[in-house]
């Protein structure tokens, strides 16, 4: 079993609707959460990232990290077509000393007009 | 742009074969960060250096060999190229240990014939 799990649709949605992305993870030690987008052939980028539990919003993202259900959420209110993309979710442990991401398989996002 | 650089941006080469990719941190980042991606095992982790020295190792091949030079740029070298080897290898950098600062470069993209 994976360390993160995360579907990997793909997920279409019309213009203007909400968007749920989702993660589960299994290593307790997580403490770092973030959600990186990447675009087709491009390098990930960070979009958003929480330190242990609770909501963080963003302009039109909010994440959310429930740590009692190992369960990591990103929302993407009014979806343009511009946020067609694969979405990454990353965990990290606070280690002190080393910082490596483990990285779900990424959802692919479909945006249309 | 991420600020982060790699070199080259596509790299064509028979198994058997050793290449090396190469990567400029950002201006100031101490830490480099190496990953693979491919289609079946999506984004994982392989090394990170911090300031030339090796923090912290994921599921790295000992074909593979990585180090961080004192300019803080750093290479990766893949020796006995396989055709499972084919991935796009994308680089981080950070400017500490800090896990939610991560700026990933465009990737190398690997082909293995």
């Amino acid at each position: 079993q994976k360390e993160v799990e995360q579907d990997p649709g793909p997920l279409s949605v019309p213009e203007g609707a909400i968007v749920s992305l989702n993660c589960t993870y299994s290593n307790s030690a997580f403490q770092y959460f973030m959600w990186y987008r990447q675009y087709s052939r491009k390098g990930p980028e960070l979009l958003m990232y929480t330190y242990s539990s609770g909501n963080k919003e963003d302009g039109r993202f909010t994440a959310q990290v429930d740590k009692s259900s190992k369960y990591i959420s990103l929302f993407i209110r009014d979806s343009q077509p511009s946020d067609s993309a694969t979405y990454l979710c990353a965990m990290s442990a606070d280690t002190g000393t080393a910082s490596k991401l483990t990285f779900g398989t990424g959802t692919r996002l479909q945006v249309t007009l | 742009d991420s600020g982060v650089t790699q070199t080259p941006k596509h790299l064509i080469t028979a198994t058997g074969q050793r290449v090396t990719l190469r990567c400029s941190p950002r201006s100031g980042d101490l830490s480099v960060y190496w990953y693979q991606q491919s289609l079946d095992q999506g984004l994982q982790f392989l090394i990170q250096y911090y300031n030339g020295e090796e923090r912290a190792k994921g599921n790295i091949l000992e074909r593979f060999s990585a180090q961080q030079f004192p300019d803080l740029h750093s290479e990766l070298n893949l020796s006995s190229l396989e055709l499972g080897d084919s991935a796009l290898y994308f680089c981080a950098s950070s400017p500490g240990l800090n896990p939610t600062e991560q700026f990933f470069g465009p990737g190398t993209r690997l082909t293995v014939l």
